[in-house]
C-alpha cells in the first residue's frame, strides 16, 4: 500500500499568515491527490483535487501543487474559518490512503 | 443538490453484526463509484471499502477484509456496508463517499457512529 506522510501534524498560526502543509507519497502517484478540510463534528470537505485544481466554491486563498511524490497545500492568508484539520488522500490506487492529518490552531 | 445520508449505526457487542445504509440523492447514483471511509474517535481518516458503479468490482482494506461486505442497489439509489464479526477497533464514524472521475472523492455524507462494546 502507498504510504502518505503528512507534515506537520499540527501548527499554530495567526490570522493573515501563510500556511503550508506537505504530503509525501511512498511511491509516485502522478497528480492523483486530494486535499480535505475537516472541522470538529463535521464530514471532510474537498478543497483541492488532482493536486492543484480548486474545487468549485472553495476560496482562492487555497492552492495545491506537486506531482509524483511531493505535494503541498498552501493557504495564502489564513482566515478565522480556516482553523481545522487538513488531510491529503491519494487517489492513485487501492487501498486508498490518507495522510495523518494536520491540525491548524490559532496562535 | 448531492446528498448522501448514512443510517444503521449504533451500539453492538463484539462479534456482532451491523448493516449500514447510505441513501443517495441529487445525482445519477448508478454512474458513480462509491466508497466507505471511517474515523475512530479522535483519530484520522481510514479508507474502508470501494465499489464500482455497476457493483461488479469491490475492494477492501486489509483491516476489514473477510468481515465486511460492500454492495449497492442502483434501483434504490442505495449503498450498503454489511459488517460482521465486529471488533472494538471497528468503533468509528462511518462515512459514505462519492467518487467522481478525475475529481476523486468529492462528496461525503454526515456519517453514522458505530460503537462496538460489551
Amino acid at each position: 500500500a502507498i504510504q502518505m506522510t503528512q507534515s506537520p501534524s499540527s501548527l499554530s498560526a495567526s490570522v493573515g499568515d501563510r500556511v503550508t502543509i506537505t504530503c509525501r507519497a511512498s511511491q509516485g502517484i502522478r497528480n492523483d491527490l486530494g486535499w480535505y478540510q475537516q472541522k470538529p463534528g463535521k464530514a471532510p470537505k474537498l478543497l483541492i483535487y488532482a493536486a492543484s485544481s480548486l474545487q468549485s466554491g472553495v476560496p482562492s486563498r487555497f492552492s495545491g501543487s506537486g506531482s509524483g511524490t511531493d505535494f503541498t497545500l498552501t493557504i495564502s492568508s489564513l482566515q478565522p474559518e480556516d482553523f481545522a484539520t487538513y488531510y491529503c488522500l491519494q487517489d492513485n490506487n487501492y487501498p486508498r490512503t490518507f495522510g495523518q492529518g494536520t491540525k491548524v490552531e490559532i496562535k | 443538490e448531492v446528498q448522501l445520508a448514512e443510517s444503521g449505526g449504533g451500539l453492538v457487542q463484539p462479534g456482532g453484526s451491523l448493516r449500514l445504509t447510505c441513501a443517495a440523492s441529487g445525482f445519477s447514483f448508478s454512474s458513480y463509484e462509491m466508497n466507505w471511509v471511517r474515523q475512530a474517535p479522535g483519530k484520522g481518516l481510514e479508507w474502508v471499502s470501494y465499489i464500482s458503479s455497476s457493483g461488479s468490482a469491490t475492494y477492501y482494506a486489509d483491516s476489514v477484509k473477510g468481515r465486511f461486505t460492500i454492495s449497492r442497489d442502483n434501483a434504490k439509489n442505495s449503498l450498503y456496508l454489511q459488517m460482521n464479526s465486529l471488533r472494538a477497533e471497528d468503533t468509528a464514524v462511518y462515512y459514505c463517499t462519492r467518487r467522481a472521475h478525475y475529481v476523486g472523492t468529492d462528496y461525503w455524507g454526515q456519517g453514522t457512529l458505530v460503537t462496538v462494546s460489551s
